[in-house]
């Protein structure tokens, strides 16, 4: 089975700091990941996506992420944080399993919220 | 460009009472699915459907029941609803399963008393 850990569920920066958010895997299977973000009393919206190819992934507002397979790991990266950067992130993985239908089940961590201080 | 649209936005029940959320997407998208939210736990699926007439059970399915009729639509219905299942409920679509990004709806919030 797949799975997803975030760790930190609260991380707290200053605006134009660094933000790093983690994310770790497991699946059995080469994954596709995700980063998502959520604003208060909304849906979520994709950030940036890893399916094959290159490890670093560029994404909207100036995030990154890299798909690190030794590490099993997907950390959320943007080099200066903004006061709208403020919301929850999540993390989440396809592919538990070899064969069927393990691409359908989309498994998202726990949700990082994301605060920025002026 | 509606995207995916959920009815309806908030509602409130009884135990024991029974009610269907709806989730109509225009996409075209033949991957469906329902998440619940709840604080600290991310988000939980319940059922998905990879096509008319195709669906499958996810990570918490006990209490709700789902049909998939057709492309467009895929409601969920909660049998005889309980305090546990207050949540906020998310409706999702995507053209290739787990492999394409999720679109999603903005979400129904529902109070079980």
């Amino acid at each position: 089975a797949q799975s997803v850990t975030q760790l930190g569920s609260h991380v707290s920066v200053s605006e134009g700091a660094l933000v790093l958010l983690r994310c770790n895997y497991s699946s059995s299977v080469p994954p596709y990941l995700f980063w998502y973000v959520q604003y208060p009393n909304q849906g979520l919206q994709l950030l940036l996506k890893y399916t094959t190819g290159a490890t670093l992934v560029k994404g909207i507002n100036g995030f990154e992420a890299e798909f690190k397979k030794s590490e099993t790991s997907f950390h959320l990266t943007k080099p200066s944080a903004h006061m709208s950067d403020a919301a929850e992130y999540f993390c989440a993985v396809s592919g538990g399993s070899a064969g069927g239908t393990s691409y359908g089940k989309l498994t998202f961590g726990q949700g990082t919220i994301l605060t920025v201080h002026p | 460009n509606a995207g995916v649209t959920q009815t309806p936005k908030f509602q409130v029940l009884k135990t024991g009472q029974s009610m269907t959320l709806q989730c109509a997407q225009d996409m075209n998208h033949e991957y469906m699915s329902w998440y619940r939210q709840d604080p600290g736990m991310g988000l939980r699926l319940i059922h998905y459907s990879v096509g008319a007439g195709i669906t499958d059970q996810g990570e918490v399915p006990n209490g709700y029941n789902v049909s998939r009729s057709t492309t467009e639509d895929f409601p969920l219905r909660l049998l005889s609803a309980a305090p546990s299942q207050t949540s906020v409920y998310f409706c999702a679509s995507s053209r290739q399963g787990g492999k394409s990004p999720l679109h999603f709806g903005n979400g129904t919030r529902l109070t079980v008393t």
